[in-house]
C-alpha cells in the first residue's frame, strides 16, 4: 500500500469551474500536507501548505485537510486555463526526512 | 538565477554505460534530496543529505546507484550499469531546515532526464 494515494485524472473542466483534487494517505504519523503544481517537463512548485486539519486559503486555492479520515483536497475557484498542470499532493512526518508523494492529478481548463 | 540547476537536462545513454547527474541546489540550503519520476507517477524519493551527510537512502536505490555530496554543497548521483528500467526523470530538490522551522517547502530543479536504449 503506497503512503498516500490520488485520485487518478485526467481532469477536464471549462474556465470559470470549481476544481477539486484529492488524495488519502494511510499513516497518522504524517502531520505535514502540502500541493504541488506541475508543468510539462518542468519541476513540481508549492502551491500551499498546512500542518493542521481545517482548510487554508491563498487567493482562488484552498486547502482542506480532515485527519480524522486522513484526507486532504484541494480545491480551484475560478479555474483559468493557466491553471492546466499536474496537480501533486504531498505528505511528511514531522522530521522532513521524506516526502511521500501522491501519482498527480492532471488537470486542463478549456478556455 | 538563484534556483536549484541539474545537468545535463537530457542524457541518452546505451544499456550498461554510467551516467551521472549533478544537481547545485540554492545556496545557503542544507539539505539535499534527489527524487526519480516515471511518466505519469509522482517524484519517489531517492535520498536525502543534510549538508555532506547522506542520511537516508530508499530502497528503490539499488548499489547501482551512489550519489554524494562533497562539502554539502552540489551533489552528484551516479547510476552505474543503466538498465531500461532507470530511464526516468531524475528530480533534484533543497531545502532549508534551521532551528528546527521548515516551511515543508522543497525547491525543485527542472530534472535531468534520462534515456537507457
Amino acid at each position: 500500500q503506497k503512503e498516500v494515494e490520488q485520485d487518478p485524472g485526467p481532469l477536464s473542466v471549462p474556465e470559470g469551474a470549481i476544481v477539486s483534487l484529492n488524495c488519502t494517505y494511510s499513516n497518522s504519523a504524517f502531520q505535514y500536507f502540502m500541493w504541488y503544481r506541475q508543468y510539462s517537463r518542468k519541476g513540481p512548485e508549492l502551491l500551499m501548505y498546512t500542518y493542521s486539519s481545517g482548510n487554508k486559503e491563498d487567493g482562488r486555492f484552498t486547502a482542506q485537510v480532515d485527519k480524522s479520515s486522513k484526507y486532504i483536497s484541494l480545491f480551484i475557484r475560478d479555474s483559468q486555463p493557466s491553471d492546466s498542470a499536474t496537480y501533486l499532493c504531498a505528505i511528511s512526518r514531522d522530521n522532513f526526512n521524506k516526502f511521500y508523494f501522491g501519482s498527480g492529478t492532471k488537470l486542463n481548463v478549456k478556455p | 538565477d538563484t534556483g536549484v540547476s541539474q545537468d545535463p537536462r537530457h542524457k541518452i545513454t546505451k544499456r550498461g554505460q554510467n551516467v551521472t547527474f549533478r544537481c547545485d541546489p540554492i545556496s545557503e540550503h542544507n539539505r539535499l534530496y534527489w527524487y526519480r519520476q516515471t511518466l505519469g507517477q509522482g517524484p519517489e524519493f531517492l535520498t536525502y543529505f543534510q549538508n555532506e551527510a547522506q542520511l537516508e537512502k530508499s530502497r528503490l536505490l539499488s548499489d547501482r546507484f551512489s550519489a554524494e555530496r562533497p562539502k554539502g554543497s552540489f551533489s552528484t548521483l551516479e547510476i552505474q550499469r543503466t538498465e531500461q528500467g532507470d530511464s526516468a526523470m531524475y528530480l533534484c530538490a533543497s531545502s532549508i531546515l534551521q532551528g528546527g522551522m521548515f516551511t515543508g517547502e522543497l525547491f525543485f530543479g527542472e530534472g535531468s532526464r534520462l534515456t537507457v536504449l
